[in-house]
Protein backbone atom coordinates (compact mmCIF):
# COMPACT_ATOMS: atom_id res chain seq x y z
CA UNK A 1 0.00 0.00 0.00
CA UNK A 2 1.69 3.17 -0.97
CA UNK A 3 1.84 5.70 1.61
CA UNK A 4 2.95 9.66 1.63
CA UNK A 5 3.88 11.54 4.09
CA UNK A 6 4.63 15.40 3.83
CA UNK A 7 5.86 18.05 5.55
CA UNK A 8 7.16 21.32 5.32
CA UNK A 9 7.13 24.96 7.06
CA UNK A 10 3.75 26.46 8.51
CA UNK A 11 4.64 29.75 8.54
CA UNK A 12 5.66 31.77 5.52
CA UNK A 13 6.72 35.52 5.26
CA UNK A 14 5.01 37.65 2.56
CA UNK A 15 7.49 37.88 -0.45
CA UNK A 16 9.07 34.44 0.92
CA UNK A 17 8.91 30.83 -0.51
CA UNK A 18 6.85 27.83 0.57
CA UNK A 19 8.92 24.44 0.28
CA UNK A 20 7.04 21.48 1.00
CA UNK A 21 8.41 17.72 0.66
CA UNK A 22 6.74 14.61 -0.02
CA UNK A 23 7.61 11.05 0.86
CA UNK A 24 6.75 7.83 -1.04
CA UNK A 25 7.05 4.96 0.33
CA UNK A 26 5.46 0.82 0.09
CA UNK A 27 3.81 -0.60 -2.40
CA UNK A 28 4.24 -0.16 -6.39
CA UNK A 29 5.04 3.42 -7.53
CA UNK A 30 4.81 2.64 -11.37
CA UNK A 31 1.68 4.65 -13.28
CA UNK A 32 1.82 7.42 -10.41
CA UNK A 33 1.83 10.75 -11.34
CA UNK A 34 2.80 12.64 -8.34
CA UNK A 35 1.00 15.95 -7.48
CA UNK A 36 0.26 18.75 -5.35
CA UNK A 37 -3.41 20.07 -4.27
CA UNK A 38 -4.24 22.92 -2.16
CA UNK A 39 -7.42 23.95 -0.12
CA UNK A 40 -7.72 27.38 1.44
CA UNK A 41 -9.84 27.21 4.70
CA UNK A 42 -13.36 26.66 4.08
CA UNK A 43 -12.81 26.35 0.31
CA UNK A 44 -12.87 23.33 -2.37
CA UNK A 45 -9.53 21.81 -3.20
CA UNK A 46 -7.63 22.72 -6.01
CA UNK A 47 -4.79 20.68 -8.10
CA UNK A 48 -1.95 22.75 -8.49
CA UNK A 49 1.61 20.68 -9.41
CA UNK A 50 2.10 16.91 -10.98
CA UNK A 51 5.29 14.90 -11.85
CA UNK A 52 5.99 11.74 -13.34
CA UNK A 53 9.26 10.55 -12.28
CA UNK A 54 11.93 11.33 -15.07
CA UNK A 55 9.39 13.51 -16.49
CA UNK A 56 8.77 17.59 -16.58
CA UNK A 57 6.24 18.78 -14.04
CA UNK A 58 3.16 20.31 -14.89
CA UNK A 59 1.33 23.62 -13.35
CA UNK A 60 -1.92 25.29 -13.30
CA UNK A 61 -1.53 27.58 -15.73
CA UNK A 62 -2.59 30.22 -12.93
CA UNK A 63 0.72 29.88 -10.79
CA UNK A 64 2.98 28.36 -13.10
CA UNK A 65 5.29 31.37 -12.77
CA UNK A 66 5.95 30.83 -9.32
CA UNK A 67 5.84 26.93 -8.98
CA UNK A 68 8.38 24.63 -9.12
CA UNK A 69 7.90 20.80 -8.83
CA UNK A 70 10.98 17.81 -8.78
CA UNK A 71 10.98 14.64 -8.14
CA UNK A 72 14.10 12.93 -6.14
CA UNK A 73 14.06 9.65 -7.42
CA UNK A 74 16.68 8.36 -4.88
CA UNK A 75 14.75 8.88 -1.88
CA UNK A 76 11.43 8.31 -3.71
CA UNK A 77 10.70 12.11 -2.33
CA UNK A 78 9.01 14.89 -4.16
CA UNK A 79 9.13 18.75 -3.52
CA UNK A 80 7.36 22.34 -4.06
CA UNK A 81 8.33 25.24 -3.72
CA UNK A 82 6.32 28.74 -4.65
CA UNK A 83 7.65 31.80 -4.50
CA UNK A 84 6.45 35.98 -3.63
CA UNK A 85 3.74 34.21 -1.57
CA UNK A 86 1.26 36.46 -0.31
CA UNK A 87 -1.95 35.52 2.23
CA UNK A 88 -3.91 34.46 -0.81
CA UNK A 89 -1.37 30.93 -0.84
CA UNK A 90 -2.41 30.74 2.71
CA UNK A 91 -3.87 26.78 2.73
CA UNK A 92 -3.75 23.52 3.69
CA UNK A 93 -1.08 22.05 1.17
CA UNK A 94 -1.45 18.12 0.12
CA UNK A 95 0.26 15.96 -1.55
CA UNK A 96 -1.34 13.03 -3.65
CA UNK A 97 -0.90 10.30 -6.36
CA UNK A 98 -2.79 10.39 -9.24
CA UNK A 99 -3.69 7.05 -10.79
CA UNK A 100 -5.91 5.69 -12.60
CA UNK A 101 -8.35 8.09 -12.80
CA UNK A 102 -8.23 9.13 -8.95
CA UNK A 103 -6.26 10.92 -6.59
CA UNK A 104 -5.28 8.42 -3.96
CA UNK A 105 -3.30 7.66 -1.74
CA UNK A 106 -3.14 11.19 0.53
CA UNK A 107 0.01 13.12 2.39
CA UNK A 108 -1.59 14.33 5.78
CA UNK A 109 -1.48 18.00 4.63
CA UNK A 110 0.27 20.94 6.03
CA UNK A 111 -1.54 24.23 6.76
CA UNK A 112 0.58 27.25 5.57
CA UNK A 113 -0.05 29.99 6.95
CA UNK A 114 1.12 33.17 5.11
CA UNK A 115 1.91 36.23 7.46
CA UNK A 116 4.40 38.68 8.98
CA UNK B 1 -10.05 27.01 -13.98
CA UNK B 2 -13.57 27.28 -12.56
CA UNK B 3 -14.81 24.63 -10.04
CA UNK B 4 -17.66 21.92 -11.04
CA UNK B 5 -20.47 22.59 -9.15
CA UNK B 6 -22.09 21.38 -6.51
CA UNK B 7 -24.94 21.96 -4.14
CA UNK B 8 -23.80 23.73 -1.43
CA UNK B 9 -25.43 21.06 1.03
CA UNK B 10 -27.58 18.90 1.46
CA UNK B 11 -29.43 16.60 4.41
CA UNK B 12 -31.79 13.57 5.23
CA UNK B 13 -32.45 11.48 8.37
CA UNK B 14 -31.12 8.18 9.37
CA UNK B 15 -31.85 5.68 6.73
CA UNK B 16 -32.81 8.14 4.10
CA UNK B 17 -31.19 8.61 0.49
CA UNK B 18 -29.46 11.75 -0.37
CA UNK B 19 -27.84 12.41 -3.61
CA UNK B 20 -25.10 14.95 -4.66
CA UNK B 21 -24.71 16.35 -8.30
CA UNK B 22 -21.62 17.61 -9.64
CA UNK B 23 -22.27 19.40 -12.63
CA UNK B 24 -19.25 20.31 -15.50
CA UNK B 25 -18.97 20.27 -19.14
CA UNK B 26 -18.08 18.40 -22.13
CA UNK B 27 -14.68 19.08 -21.53
CA UNK B 28 -14.24 17.52 -18.13
CA UNK B 29 -16.83 15.11 -16.54
CA UNK B 30 -18.96 15.16 -20.24
CA UNK B 31 -15.75 13.84 -21.75
CA UNK B 32 -13.77 11.41 -19.54
CA UNK B 33 -14.96 8.87 -17.50
CA UNK B 34 -12.50 9.73 -14.78
CA UNK B 35 -14.57 11.50 -11.72
CA UNK B 36 -13.92 10.91 -8.59
CA UNK B 37 -15.75 11.22 -5.23
CA UNK B 38 -13.96 12.32 -2.12
CA UNK B 39 -15.63 12.39 1.66
CA UNK B 40 -13.26 14.97 4.35
CA UNK B 41 -14.10 15.31 7.62
CA UNK B 42 -12.93 18.52 9.40
CA UNK B 43 -9.00 18.55 9.58
CA UNK B 44 -8.53 15.63 7.80
CA UNK B 45 -7.33 14.89 4.18
CA UNK B 46 -9.84 13.99 1.53
CA UNK B 47 -10.66 10.54 1.38
CA UNK B 48 -11.22 8.49 -1.99
CA UNK B 49 -14.99 6.54 -2.20
CA UNK B 50 -15.42 6.22 -5.70
CA UNK B 51 -13.68 6.46 -8.71
CA UNK B 52 -13.59 5.74 -12.44
CA UNK B 53 -17.32 7.69 -12.41
CA UNK B 54 -19.20 4.39 -10.22
CA UNK B 55 -16.22 2.14 -8.67
CA UNK B 56 -15.85 1.98 -5.48
CA UNK B 57 -12.40 1.23 -3.91
CA UNK B 58 -11.83 -1.71 -1.19
CA UNK B 59 -13.27 -0.35 2.22
CA UNK B 60 -16.30 1.54 1.00
CA UNK B 61 -19.34 0.84 2.26
CA UNK B 62 -21.73 -0.19 -0.47
CA UNK B 63 -24.27 2.73 0.01
CA UNK B 64 -22.31 4.93 -1.76
CA UNK B 65 -23.12 4.70 -5.31
CA UNK B 66 -21.82 7.27 -8.33
CA UNK B 67 -22.91 7.65 -11.67
CA UNK B 68 -23.01 10.00 -14.90
CA UNK B 69 -25.64 11.36 -17.16
CA UNK B 70 -23.99 13.73 -20.04
CA UNK B 71 -22.13 16.32 -18.08
CA UNK B 72 -23.61 15.68 -14.50
CA UNK B 73 -21.78 13.32 -11.98
CA UNK B 74 -24.02 12.19 -8.99
CA UNK B 75 -22.84 10.43 -5.54
CA UNK B 76 -25.69 8.99 -4.08
CA UNK B 77 -25.70 7.85 -0.25
CA UNK B 78 -27.89 5.24 0.66
CA UNK B 79 -28.98 4.22 3.90
CA UNK B 80 -27.73 7.72 5.39
CA UNK B 81 -25.79 7.46 8.19
CA UNK B 82 -24.63 9.44 11.16
CA UNK B 83 -21.09 8.97 9.99
CA UNK B 84 -21.89 9.96 6.90
CA UNK B 85 -21.91 13.42 7.83
CA UNK B 86 -18.97 15.45 6.17
CA UNK B 87 -18.01 17.21 3.03
CA UNK B 88 -18.04 15.59 -0.14
CA UNK B 89 -16.29 16.68 -3.02
CA UNK B 90 -16.14 15.69 -6.98
CA UNK B 91 -13.15 15.84 -9.20
CA UNK B 92 -12.92 14.96 -12.61
CA UNK B 93 -9.88 15.19 -15.32
CA UNK B 94 -10.31 17.91 -17.85
CA UNK B 95 -7.74 17.11 -20.40
CA UNK B 96 -3.77 18.07 -20.94
CA UNK B 97 -2.85 17.61 -17.07
CA UNK B 98 -6.08 19.74 -15.80
CA UNK B 99 -7.98 18.42 -12.97
CA UNK B 100 -10.78 20.48 -11.94
CA UNK B 101 -12.64 19.50 -8.16
CA UNK B 102 -16.11 20.41 -7.52
CA UNK B 103 -17.08 23.17 -5.54
CA UNK B 104 -18.50 20.97 -2.25
CA UNK B 105 -21.31 19.60 -0.46
CA UNK B 106 -21.85 19.70 3.04
CA UNK B 107 -24.01 16.56 4.17
CA UNK B 108 -25.93 16.75 7.26
CA UNK B 109 -27.59 14.30 8.85
CA UNK B 110 -30.58 15.66 10.66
Amino acid sequence: QVQLQQWGAGLVKPSETLSLTCAVSGGSLNGYYWTWIRQPPGRAPEWIAEIIPGGRPNYVPSLKSRLTMSFDTSNNQFSLQLTSVTAADSAVYYCAGWYMSRFDPWGQGTLVTVSS
Amino acid sequence: QSALTQPHSVSGSPGQSVTISCTGSNDDVGGYNYVSWYQQYPDSAPKLIVTSVNKRPSGVPDRFSGSKSGSTASLTISGLQAEDEADYYCCSYAGSSRYLFGSGTKVTVL
